[in-house]
């Protein structure tokens, strides 16, 4: 089941902040989340695991609600390399990663 | 660099032709995914091996095929190539097969079917 990400795209100017957000209608093991800029491969970001704690790396973080089985992807004080297409791919036992459509995010200067 | 390579990076080729596209897995894992990823689209999951076993499949069609060896590189095939099959085609490595390792993808390679 695939998850569902939202926002599709959004549009940010350099310093401020975004959420992104991705749910799924099954019971979650865990959530990964990558960024993909055009062209090339989608690169980890984190992951977050049932019954773990929120992630955090420099000025991204992400949460997991493991009742809501959703899960958010935090980005403050964006840079100009954060723009690119946000992907949460999520597990719910020993499958493959499914992933949403994707967020594209573009900061602006 | 993930650690996972991928061959060639670029392939152009004709409608009813068949390619061989090829992924070598970071040191030590064993498990492959292959995804394609049609112009502005998600990642749609193909077919998952874990040391030369298929474990998974997903929206993988007929005229596709895949494979893992014995020194864990990984093959896809596709034959019979129509139009629609153009598209970014990424492979990714994990260490475990079960749910909460890190999945690392390859460069990917960009089949144009003209």
């Amino acid at each position: 089941q695939q998850p569902v990400q939202s926002p599709q795209a959004v549009i940010l100017r350099e310093g401020e902040d975004a959420v992104i957000n991705c749910s799924s209608s099954k019971a979650l093991y865990s959530v990964h989340w990558y960024r993909q800029k055009h062209g090339e491969a989608p690169v980890f970001l984190m992951i977050l695991l049932k019954g773990g704690e929120q992630k955090g790396h420099e000025k991204i973080s992400a949460s997991f609600n493991e009742k809501k089985q959703q899960s958010s992807l935090y980005l403050t004080a964006s840079q100009l390399s954060y723009s690119g297409t946000y992907f949460c791919g999520t597990e719910t036992g020993n499958t493959p990663l499914v992933f949403g459509k994707g967020t594209r995010l573009s900061v602006i200067a | 660099d993930s650690g996972v390579t991928q061959t060639p990076k670029h392939l152009i080729t004709a409608t009813g032709q068949r390619v061989t596209l090829r992924c070598s897995p970071r040191s030590g894992d064993l498990s492959v995914y292959w995804y394609q990823q049609s112009l502005d689209q998600g990642l749609q999951f193909l077919i998952h091996y874990y040391n030369g076993e298929e474990r998974a499949k997903g929206n993988i069609l007929e005229r596709f095929s895949a494979q893992q060896f014995p020194d864990l590189h990984s093959e896809l095939n596709l034959s019979s190539l129509e139009l629609g099959d153009s598209a970014l085609y990424f492979c990714a490595s994990r260490g475990g097969d079960s749910a909460g390792y890190t999945q690392y993808f390859g460069p990917g390679t960009r089949l144009t079917v003209l």
